[in-house]
């Protein structure tokens, strides 16, 4: 079945630089996105959001930038702190399939001193 | 903020016994509960969406009797499962919709990690 999924599994980023994570979905149909951050053995947690009929959304230090030409999904993250260090997970919502989240395959970020 | 409660946090369980996880919005009614289980380094899979007072819709490929889900209030949702055997050791999280968009349209547990030995 469609599904979202991810790029890079993993992602290594010096203090202080800047990171971009990626997702691609397949269905056109999706409406809303979500991107999660999830810290070792918590729940996932709300970072920023964005709905279809947007490209871009700013939030404090994040961007979700939506390509629905290529059906592309991306996270940046400024000056990435120790903090940031996580897995990330995008999400999608289909309209049409009420309102139940699909979640990609997440992408780790390691944030070196 | 909306707030979920889910406990246990943890639980090991022998195989072959019963597991209630419970899920509770504690600030708010929730029009639709979903249940999710992750495996270690893998993604979450929706295992089913309740809405309370009628039966859960399962995802494809979860076994309903396996993993019972009680929806009887809107501000709580329990899953149950069944028999379990050391292949269900896994982390379950829950989540709360308020059937809207933002930070808090879906809010998710704390996760409850079972080892079943």
């Amino acid at each position: 079945g469609e599904s979202v999924g991810l790029h890079l599994p993993t992602l290594s980023v010096q203090e202080g630089d800047n990171s971009i994570i990626n997702c691609a979905y397949s269905n056109s149909a999706s409406d809303y996105f979500i991107w999660y951050k999830q810290e070792s053995g918590k729940g996932p947690q709300f970072i920023i959001d964005i709905r279809s009929n947007m490209d871009k959304r700013q939030g404090q230090r994040v961007t979700v930038l939506l390509n629905k030409t290529v059906k592309h999904l991306s996270l940046q993250i400024a000056a990435t702190q120790p903090g940031d260090s996580a897995v990330y997970f995008c999400a999608e919502k289909i309209q049409a399939a009420g309102n139940k989240l699909t979640f990609g395959g997440g992408t780790r970020v390691l944030v070196k001193p | 903020g909306a707030v979920v409660s889910q406990h246990p946090s943890w639980v090991i369980c022998k195989s072959g016994t019963s597991v209630k996880i419970e899920c509770r919005s504690l600030d708010f009614q929730a029009t639709t509960m979903f249940w999710y289980r992750q495996f270690p380094k893998q993604s979450l899979m929706l295992m089913a969406t309740s809405n309370e007072g009628s039966k859960a819709t399962y995802e494809q490929g979860v076994e309903k009797d396996k993993f019972l889900i009680n929806h009887a209030s809107l501000t709580l949702s329990t899953l149950t499962v069944t028999s379990a055997h050391p292949e269900d050791s896994s982390f379950y999280i829950c989540s709360a919709s308020l059937g809207q968009v933002g930070s808090e349209g879906y809010t998710f547990g704390s996760g409850t990690r079972l080892t079943v030995v």
